[in-house]
């Protein structure tokens, strides 16, 4: 059974701070995805890292991918309010759910003035 | 980009009411369509895979009789929630893919039962 951890869980943290939220993963898998949800809404995609190695940054958001390690890190730098969000790493369950998404518990991020 | 448009987003009934629930991917085929339910503060759980013209996959625990999916055609899978009681009460999110794509998601329909 694939198992996906993140943490931290809850992540409270001042706007200008650095911080990194770990997603380890328990068997092999062909892709992982980073997505942020805010209250009431559904998940926007933030990354699909699809290799070993590979490593995509868009914004304050860093997000990096080792599969030998099964183990993916969302770097945040100098954070601003408006990321406070609920981040989720997912990883692709191939199996009789087609590709289905497995899903961390999410990191519920507060960004503080 | 690839747009999922699901519907209502939105659904408040009483208890013993059936409630249907609409994705359509709108500018792609999708092969596959999943249904994810999410309870308050909690992950996304996978409820079903739906293939179009095939019985759609059930996880464990997901009843099938109360949580049918009909997936007519490449473009529209229907969740319907038979007899809703207010432990259905949740937030349901359909995505959709095509072949090995990554999946694309709805904005989610908020049932709340009374």
């Amino acid at each position: 059974e694939l198992k996906v951890e993140q943490n931290p869980l809850f992540l409270s943290m001042q706007e200008g701070k650095n911080y990194t939220i770990y997603c380890n993963y328990s068997t092999t898998s062909d892709r992982l995805y980073w997505y942020r949800q805010d209250p009431g809404k559904s998940l926007e995609s933030l990354f699909v890292l699809l290799s070993n190695g590979a490593v995509k940054q868009e914004g304050r958001l860093m997000a990096s991918l080792d599969t030998k390690a099964r183990l993916s890190t969302l770097h945040i730098t100098a954070a601003v309010h408006d990321l406070s969000a609920t981040y989720f790493c997912a990883v692709d369950l191939n199996s009789n759910s087609g590709y289905a998404l497995n899903f961390g518990k999410g990191t519920s991020l507060l960004v503080t003035p | 980009g690839a747009v999922v448009s699901q519907h209502p987003s939105r659904v408040i009934c009483k208890s013993g009411t059936s409630v249907k629930i609409e994705c359509r991917s709108l500018d792609f085929q999708a092969t596959t369509m999943f249904w994810y339910r999410q309870f308050p503060k909690q992950s996304l759980m996978l409820m079903a895979t739906s293939n179009e013209g095939s019985k759609a996959t059930y996880e464990q625990g997901v009843e099938k009789d109360k949580f049918l999916i009909n997936h007519a055609s490449l473009t529209l899978s229907t969740l319907t929630v038979a007899s809703a009681h207010p432990e259905d009460s949740s937030f349901y999110i359909c995505s959709a893919r095509r072949r090995d794509q990554p999946q694309h998601f709805g904005d989610g329909t908020r049932l709340s039962i009374l």
